[in-house]
């Protein structure tokens, strides 16, 4: 079965930086892109981009550029979110996800989700 | 940009009522909707996809409907696990938004 399992939770100063990883089992790695989503504490879903798991070509949301970097390697099947020069705005539970078969845009498998903490 | 504006941000129902909750779109995007269920502490679940089509395993008093800028997400009879908060997210073109989500509370 399709699973995507993140690593655990982060506490990091200002300034820091951090790499989330989003390990995926139970389907062909290069058939479908992986796709992050960052929720603040208290507040809504926001959508920050995908990669491209084919080609690697990443696509990021207007807020999430410049900082923030999708990667992956195909060898452990796992992709990654790395964020540099955290903000204690950056405090959120980031989560990785996946498209259904046929449509990759609507998300039918999830991490279970990272929480990063920025504070000093 | 396409912005998704959810209504109401908040709703108290009571077990077995009819729950209709909206999402507009700022501009059209013909079909390409969805809806998300989330509960405290876990990861979204993907309800309805398509704008109108039930994802695998969902119960069918989950439905969806719309097309172009306006959208509903209707649960028929109010069940103690639906008590939640729902999304819904265009995916007419990047980068992809959710509305800002719709709270289903107790009465």
């Amino acid at each position: 079965q399709v699973q995507l399992v993140q690593s655990g939770s982060e506490l990091k100063k200002p300034g820091a930086s951090v790499k989330v990883s989003c390990k995926t089992s139970g389907y062909t790695f290069t058939r479908y892109g992986v796709n992050w989503v960052r929720q603040a504490p208290g507040q809504g879903l926001e959508w920050m981009g995908w990669i491209n798991t084919n080609t690697g070509n990443p696509t990021y949301a207007p807020d999430f550029t410049g900082r923030f970097v999708f990667s992956f390697d195909t060898s452990v099947t796992t992709a990654y979110l790395q964020i540099s020069s955290l903000k204690p705005e950056d405090t959120a539970v980031y989560y990785c996800a996946r498209g259904k078969s046929g449509s990759g845009s609507y998300y039918s498998y999830w991490g279970q989700g990272t929480l990063v903490t920025v504070s000093s | 940009d396409i912005q998704m504006t959810q209504s109401p941000s908040s709703v108290s129902a009571s077990i077995g009522d009819r729950v209709t909750i909206t999402c507009r779109a700022s501009q059209g995007i013909d079909n390409w909707l969805a809806w998300y269920q989330q509960k405290p502490g876990k990861a979204p679940n993907l309800l309805i996809y398509a704008a109108s089509s039930l994802q695998s395993g969902v119960p069918s008093r989950f439905s969806g409907s719309g097309s172009g800028t306006d959208f509903t997400l209707t649960i028929s009879s109010l069940q103690p696990e639906d008590f939640a908060t729902y999304y819904c997210q265009h995916s007419n073109s990047f980068p992809l938004t959710f509305g800002g989500g719709t709270k289903v509370q107790i009465k």
